[in-house]
């Protein structure tokens, strides 16, 4: 089945870009997703590409795509302490039924 | 609308007990879907509704588990028997048509003693 790939931990400092890496398996996946988690609260959209586009940039936040590679990432320029949270990348399943999560990407900024 | 809405936020139940949560999706949501998230780990798939009709079910969904969806409105998964494994964060989100964002409600955290 479809498997999604994050690394589980990225830190930086305040104002600093972050770039959040995912991989993922099933190259019919039509549209990917990226999400943010704060601790005790629910998933919150942050972007989505869908997978005919390379690149989508939306204020702070800019998505690359690679479909040869099957590599999504994220990011965030002038990374700030309420970016602080879990970042969940997440790919529709062949059947586009589902969407289908890799483990998360726990984001750390220092002031 | 206020989106998504679970109900209860959280349930403390002994193992072996009978519980059920509830889902109501934002109104013109036609698509429903149910995930489970256990500490350190993204949602997991457990089923999908289009409409009332229950599409597809992950192998993760034990007999133990059923989810409906009567009316195509709210829907409900009931956990039989549980066991300490089952305790976790049950999410819900509903979709309008598939591309668009998948809205997520807070979840339900079920913990089996």
């Amino acid at each position: 089945g479809e498997d999604v790939e994050q690394s589980l931990f990225l830190s930086v400092r305040e104002g600093d870009s972050s770039v959040i890496n995912c991989t993922y398996t099933d190259s019919s996946s039509t549209y990917l997703y990226w999400y943010k988690q704060e601790p005790g609260a629910g998933l919150q959209l942050l972007t989505y590409i869908f997978s005919n586009m390379d690149m989508k940039q939306d204020q702070r936040l800019t998505v690359l795509l690679n479909k040869k590679d099957k590599h999504l990432s994220l990011r965030i320029a002038d990374t700030q302490t309420g970016d602080s949270a879990i970042y969940f990348c997440a790919v529709t399943n062949q059947a586009g039924t589902a969407l289908i999560f890799g483990k998360g990407t726990t984001l750390s900024v220092s002031s | 609308d206020t989106g998504v809405s679970q109900d209860p936020r959280h349930k403390i139940t002994k193992r072996g007990q009978n519980v059920t949560f509830r889902c109501d999706p934002i109104s013109e949501h036609n698509r429903l879907y149910w995930y489970r998230q256990t500490l350190g780990q993204g949602p997991e798939f457990l089923t999908y509704f289009q409409n009332e009709a229950q599409l597809e079910k992950s192998r993760l969904l034990s007999d133990r588990f059923s989810a409906e969806r009567p009316k195509g409105s709210f829907s409900t998964l009931e956990i039989q028997r549980t066991e300490q494994g089952d305790s976790a964060m049950y999410l819900c989100a509903s979709q309008g048509a598939v591309g668009t964002e998948a809205f997520f409600g807070q979840g339900t955290r079920l913990t089996v003693v």
